[in-house]
């Protein structure tokens, strides 16, 4: 399917343990990015990545771990998530110049529980 | 970066036009403009962005202040779709690498 994606949709895992999330662009935009949204905060930047190789901290990005190997992908890592990442996370792209590269685009989100 | 004020929330007819206000009294003259909004259970989408003028698109249009410390979305004719966070955001001209500071948006409701 064209587009970005997300998955998995739906998480639940425990404290201390390695979660990822990934993200998946048919487009070939060179940025990507991760925000999570949680009550009372909007959305939060998280990592973003200009191109393969290339990424760099955003807001809130302790606890995290990015990597982007391939343009397509951008993975998530949480290594030993804790209570305080339960949270809706969501992945963004958008292309490096032109008049579309105002406009990210976003895919649907992956909603994860920490217990 | 440079902050947006907008009320948390509120209410529209359906098929009445809709004027979303945002302040952002401390905008810079390389910050452009951006409105996003945010459908339940969905991720963002981008509705509008604007510089110095006025702009119209197929989804809305956006009227910029003169001293440009003020914007309006405006929705021309609001339907029960149109429900949703709609987000005010500065970006700045010369960050190439497009980074939204989202703040909380205000939460339109659509009667019928």
């Amino acid at each position: 399917d064209a587009g970005i994606t997300q998955s998995p949709r739906y998480k639940i895992t425990e404290t201390g343990r390695q979660v990822t999330l990934m993200c998946h662009q048919t487009w070939s935009h060179s940025y990507m990015f991760w925000y999570r949204q949680d009550l009372g905060h909007g959305l939060r930047l998280i990592y973003y990545s200009a191109a393969a190789d290339i990424t760099d901290k955003g807001e809130v990005p302790d606890g995290y771990v990015v990597s982007r190997s391939k343009t397509e992908n951008f993975p998530l890592t949480l290594e030993s998530a804790t209570r305080s990442q339960t949270s809706v996370y969501f992945c963004a792209s958008r292309t490096p110049s032109g008049g579309r590269a105002n406009e990210q685009f976003f895919g649907p989100g992956t909603r994860l529980t920490v217990l | 970066d440079a902050k947006t004020t907008q009320p948390n929330s509120m209410e529209s007819n359906e098929e009445e036009p809709v004027h979303l206000p945002c302040n952002h009294s401390t905008i810079s003259g390389t910050d452009y403009i951006h409105w996003y909004r945010q459908l339940p259970s969905q991720g963002p989408e981008y509705v509008i962005h604007g510089l110095t003028s006025n702009v119209n698109n197929r989804m809305a249009s956006l009227a910029i202040a003169e001293d440009r410390k003020s914007s309006t979305l405006i929705l021309h004719r609001a339907t029960l779709r149109d429900a949703a966070v709609y987000y005010c955001i500065l970006r700045v001209l010369s960050s190439n690498t497009g980074k939204l500071i989202f703040g909380q948006g205000t939460t339109l409701q659509v009667k019928p």
